[in-house]
């Protein structure tokens, strides 16, 4: 059984640059949740998706960021325009109902902006 | 805003049982008490979830206090692979978002 894949693990982006976050979800789960940990602070909700629709985006920043989960594919996290200050871990998490009594994480992929 | 308080750090012996510490004195009837554990910067392992009752699995246990004011998760054997940050969580079961706060950060001392 595969778990929650992210890619790419690191990725490393100048600034003005775009960064494309993909997040496969666990085997027969539909719902998906994307969080930022910054250097040496907790993780932070930004956004969460079911297929096609976003559910709840009250913690993406109102510009440069958006996510997406397409019918077929893995879910998107895509920052425009990338500033020093997006470097972070971002952390893909899947249940098999909303909430779900466990959400399942991936590695996450660490975005360096120089 | 994290609802639960835990203290930053503890030490514990190789071998000896952890006991960490959660005060959620505001919980609500209907929100569960989670913990999660974060190794060093990989993506967060749950670990054990309650609403009043005691509950133990392969992992750790988990005891709430009458009032549900308060927990305490406990690791049984502790090893050194348990060294991690700790988070202790409030949520209404089903909801979407998980709120973490800064955990405690568990050292697990040889």
């Amino acid at each position: 059984n595969a778990g929650v894949m992210q890619n790419p693990r690191h990725l490393v982006r100048r600034r003005g640059q775009e960064a494309r976050l993909r997040c496969s979800p666990m085997k027969g789960h539909s719902h998906v949740y994307w969080y930022r940990q910054l250097p040496e602070e907790g993780l932070k909700f930004m956004v969460y998706l079911q297929k096609e629709n976003i559910i709840d985006e009250s913690g993406m920043p109102k510009e440069r960021f958006s996510a997406e989960f397409p019918k077929e594919g893995p879910s998107i996290l895509r920052i425009q325009q990338v500033v020093r200050g997006d470097s972070a871990a971002y952390f893909c998490a899947s249940s098999w109902a909303q909430g779900g009594d466990e959400q399942f994480f991936g590695p996450g992929t660490r975005l360096t902006v120089l | 805003d994290a609802k639960t308080t835990q203290p930053p750090s503890m030490d514990c012996a190789e071998g000896r049982a952890a006991n960490l510490p959660c005060n959620h004195s505001t919980i609500s009837g209907n929100e569960y008490v989670y913990w999660y554990r974060q190794i060093h910067s990989q993506g967060p392992q749950y670990i054990i979830h309650g609403l009043k009752n005691n509950e133990t699995n392969e992992m750790a246990s988990l005891i709430i206090t009458e009032d549900r004011k308060s927990s305490t998760l406990i690791l049984p054997h502790a090893t050194l692979r348990d060294t991690a940050v700790y988070y202790c969580i409030v949520r209404v079961l089903r909801d979407d978002k998980i709120i973490f706060g800064k955990g405690t950060r568990l050292h697990i001392l040889p």
